[in-house]
Formats: structure tokens, sequence, C-alpha cells
């Protein structure tokens, strides 16, 4: 899974099934949580974001899970699709508009 | 809505030359920042703007400068560039409030400092 590091992981799926992709965040005392798709060439899009006094929240085909006890975030997508693949990096809030953002999972989806 | 709207979005420059990097957003977002990304590494803030005549420092400031005059624009100079500053830089903006730290990204600007 992804962390603050110098390694890109790579997640490679087949169309239709479920993605999982895992964040380690760095401080307990962040109060917020976001996930970011970046396509290639592109800039990050917001996909989801989660508060600190929730566990779990839902989107469209997008599930986060947040784990405080281990300081792990985790992105669930459902019935991947190929026009899911990018890389994908979760940011935690540790002040003001302080956002310290991971590096980054790559998911390639095969048809 | 453009959103945010960085250029240019390629741009090859030779050590010690200067240029601006333009960003500007239509959403009247009272937050802009300018961020870089390196490879194996994670989006590092550069500097930020709460407002129209405020600016401060991010985690990576050194090299460039910004000024925000309107709530809009927020560009971002290199006054002499060096091979270090070789990078991918994204503009973002969002609303100012608790309830709300979603950044949106302009689609950056690649540059190569030869």
């Amino acid at each position: 899974g992804e962390s603050v590091g110098l390694h890109l992981p790579t997640l490679s799926v087949q169309e239709g099934d479920n993605s999982i992709i895992n964040c380690a965040y760095s401080n307990s005392a962040s109060d917020y949580f976001i996930w970011y798709k970046q396509e290639s060439g592109k800039g990050p899009q917001f996909i989801i974001d989660i508060r600190s006094n929730m566990d779990k929240r839902q989107g469209q085909r997008v599930t986060v899970l947040l784990n405080k006890t281990v300081k792990h975030l985790s992105l669930q997508i459902a019935a991947t699709q190929p026009g899911d693949s990018a890389v994908y990096f979760c940011a935690e809030r540790l002040g003001f508009q302080k956002l310290v953002f991971g590096t980054g999972t790559r998911l390639l989806v095969s048809p | 809505n453009a959103g945010v709207t960085q250029t240019p979005k390629f741009q090859v420059l030779k050590t010690g030359q200067s240029m601006t990097l333009q960003c500007a957003q239509d959403m009247n977002h009272e937050y802009m920042s300018w961020y870089r990304q390196d490879p194996g590494m994670g989006l590092r803030l550069i500097h930020y703007s709460v407002g129209a005549g405020i600016t401060d420092q991010g985690e990576v400031p050194n090299g460039y400068n910004v000024s925000r005059s309107t709530t809009e624009d927020f560009p971002l100079r290199l006054l002499s560039a060096a091979p270090s500053q070789t990078s991918v830089y994204f503009c973002a903006s969002s609303y100012i409030g608790t309830e709300n730290e979603k950044l949106f990204f302009g689609s950056g600007t690649q540059l190569s400092v030869l």
C-alpha cells in the first residue's frame, strides 16, 4: 500500500473486480483525509473525503475506510473499470489548509 | 466554469532564466496554492494565499515568489531558474472553512530547466 516514501506501488486488477488501495498516514492528530485520482498528464481530481470522527464514508462506487488505531486509510473501488486506471493518493490535514500528500498508488485495470 | 486554469502547459528554461507560471480560478475561492510534484514524492506546497494581498510560504518556498493582487489570479515566479526546479507544478484553490478542504487542481505545468 501507499505511504509517504520513495516508491510508487502498483495494483493490477481485472475489469469488474473490486480494488482496494491503502494509505498509511503519519499523524494521529490529523482530522481530515482526502483521496485524489490523477490521470496521466492531468491534475489531481477529488474523489472522496472523510473526517476523523467517522470510520466509513461511501460515494458512487467508492468507499473510504478510516482506522485511527493503526493510522490507516483505504479506498475501495467497486466494479473497477478501465477508466479508473490512474494514480491514487491520499492526503491528511495536519492543520489549517495544511495538507500532506502521500506518494500514490498506480491502479492498472485490464479489460 | 473553467475551474483552475494554468499556463503554459510545458516550458523549457535555461539555468538562470526567469519566468512566471500563471494560475487563474473562476470559483471565487479565497485559498490558492502552488505545489510541485516530483517522481517518488508527494505533492509539496511551495506558497499559498488565503486572500488578495496575503501570501505565505509553504514547505519548499526557496527560489519562488508569489503575489495575489486579485482573488482570481495567483502567479508563481521563478527569478533565476535552476535544474533542481525541474518538476511538474500544480496550482490549486479551495474555499476556506472548517468543513471544506477540497482542493481543486489545475492541469499542471511541466517545467524543465537545462
